[in-house]
């Protein structure tokens, strides 16, 4: 039974470019939730997920970034022309459909360096 | 809106020492807690909940937490400290979010056990 998945683990752009993070749930887990963590902070929450609707984007920065969790594959994270301070950890945990009540589960995260 | 504080940005103690992460909420309603660890390089870990019942919650790798609800606090303990113990810890707390629910993270406390 494999865990939350996410890739890849490192990933390096050079500024002005896209970055894209997957994330594959736990099986029968079909809520997904993106965090960031910056260099010596605490995780942020970014955006929520369900299949094919976004529940809650308010952490999302207004522009640049975008999610989605598709009917059939992984959920993604976009970072379109990025900057030297989108370089972070971001992480991804899934849910079962009676939410977090009972806490999510995480993926090993994705690092994003920005050069 | 919930939150958690973590007053501590980091933590020593000797190895076989007790140890103490401090954690306080602000929740409307009834708190849904959770504690997790993240070990350099990795995603978060579940440790423990407290959804309901009794205040005293054990966790994973000997931890334990107490809910102590007149000082709005869920400090994690162990009684005997270990160096492979030395992680990022974070409280968190749930969110009820218009019928859905998220977690949210306090900033993190980083805990060096020293032999």
């Amino acid at each position: 039974n494999a865990g939350v998945m996410q890739n890849p683990r490192h990933l390096v752009r050079r500024r002005g470019q896209e970055a894209r993070l997957r994330c594959s749930p736990m099986k029968g887990h079909s809520h997904v939730y993106w965090y960031r963590q910056l260099p010596e902070e605490g995780l942020k929450f970014m955006v929520y997920l369900q299949k094919e609707n976004i529940i809650d984007e308010s952490g999302m920065p207004k522009e640049r970034f975008s999610a989605e969790f598709p009917k059939e594959g992984p959920s993604i994270l976009r970072i379109q022309q990025v900057v030297r301070g989108d370089s972070a950890a971001y992480f991804c945990a899934s849910s079962p459909p009676q939410g977090s009540n009972y806490g999510y589960t995480f993926g090993s995260g994705t690092r994003l360096t920005v050069v | 809106a919930q939150s958690v504080a973590q007053p501590e940005d980091q933590v020593n103690v000797a190895e076989g020492n007790p140890l103490t992460v401090k954690c306080t909420y602000s929740v409307s309603g009834n708190p849904y807690l959770f504690w997790y660890v993240q070990y350099p390089n990795r995603g978060l870990q579940f440790l423990l909940k407290y959804i309901t019942g009794d205040n005293l919650v054990k966790g994973s790798y000997g931890f334990e937490a107490e809910f102590n609800k007149s000082q709005t606090s869920f400090h994690l303990n162990k009684p005997s400290a270990l160096v492979s113990d030395s992680a990022l810890y974070f409280c968190a707390v749930r969110e009820l979010v218009g019928g859905y629910n998220k977690l949210i993270f306090g900033a993190g406390t980083r805990l060096a056990v020293h032999p």
